[in-house]
C-alpha cells in the first residue's frame, strides 16, 4: 500500500520570503503522479501543482515549484515570495499511474505572517 | 465554467439516522470520487463512480453507499450514522479520458452527528 508522510505539522514564514514544505512517499510503483493541494480556512481544496513521475523536470506554477527526487521518494513544495493568501493547510498526495484514488498525507499548516 | 458543487453545505443528524449528500461534477467531467476528511486530517478515499458503477472502494463499511446518475452527478449515502461519521465529505471530479489522474474538489459538506 502506498503511504504519504508530511513530517512538518506546522510552519510559518514572513511575507515575501520563501518556504519549503516536505513530503515523502512509499510505493513500489515505477510510474505515478504526485500532487500538492491547498486547503484555505474556507476549506475548498485547490490543486496547486502536479508532477508526473516519468518526467525528470520539476513542475513549476508561478510562485510554486517542486523538488522531485524519485530515488529518494521525496516531493517538496517551494513557495517563493510568500503572500498572506498562501496561509492554508497544504496536502501532498499520490496516485499510481493506473489507480483511481488519491492517497493524502496528514497535511502541513502554513501561516504567512505580515 | 462551473466547478464542482456539493449540497448541502452543512448537515446535523443524530446517531442511527441516514444521510444523503449530493455532488455535481465540473463541466466535462464524467468521474466522481468521494472522500471523508476528519478534523485535522487528510482526506480518506471512500469510493469512485464512473459510468454509473462503483470502480474502486476504500476501506469503508457497507453503510457507505453511492450512486451516479446519467448526467454524471453523484450521491453519497450513509446509513446508521455513528458519532465517528462526523467529518467533512469532499467530492472530486475528473475526466476518464484526458487528465484522469487530476481530481478537482468541491467545497465539501460538513456533517455533524450528535
Amino acid at each position: 500500500a502506498q503511504t504519504v508522510t508530511q513530517s512538518q505539522p506546522e510552519m510559518s514564514v514572513q511575507e515575501a520570503e520563501t518556504v519549503t514544505l516536505s513530503c515523502t512517499y512509499d510505493t513500489s510503483e515505477n510510474n505515478y503522479y504526485l500532487f500538492w493541494y491547498k486547503q484555505p480556512p474556507s476549506r475548498q481544496m485547490i490543486l496547486v501543482i502536479r508532477q508526473e513521475a516519468y518526467k525528470q523536470q520539476n513542475a513549476t506554477e508561478n510562485r510554486f515549484s517542486v523538488n522531485f527526487q524519485k530515488a529518494a521518494k521525496s516531493f517538496s513544495l517551494k513557495i517563493s515570495d510568500s503572500q498572506l493568501g498562501d496561509t492554508a493547510m497544504y496536502f501532498c498526495a499520490f496516485m499510481p499511474e493506473y489507480g483511481n484514488k488519491l492517497v493524502f498525507g496528514a497535511g502541513t499548516i502554513l501561516r504567512v505572517k505580515s | 465554467d462551473a466547478g464542482v458543487t456539493q449540497s448541502p453545505t452543512h448537515l446535523i443528524k443524530t446517531r442511527g439516522q441516514q444521510v444523503t449528500l449530493r455532488c455535481s461534477p465540473k463541466s466535462g467531467h464524467d468521474t466522481v470520487s468521494w472522500y471523508q476528511q476528519a478534523l485535522g486530517q487528510g482526506p480518506q478515499f471512500i469510493f469512485q463512480y464512473y459510468e454509473e458503477e462503483e470502480r474502486q472502494r476504500g476501506n469503508f463499511p457497507d453503510r457507505f453507499s453511492g450512486h451516479q446518475f446519467p448526467n454524471y452527478s453523484s450521491e453519497l449515502n450513509v446509513n446508521a450514522l455513528l458519532l465517528g461519521d462526523s467529518a467533512l465529505y469532499l467530492c472530486a471530479s475528473s475526466s476518464m479520458y484526458g487528465g484522469r489522474e487530476t481530481q478537482y474538489f468541491g467545497p465539501g459538506t460538513r456533517l455533524l452527528v450528535l
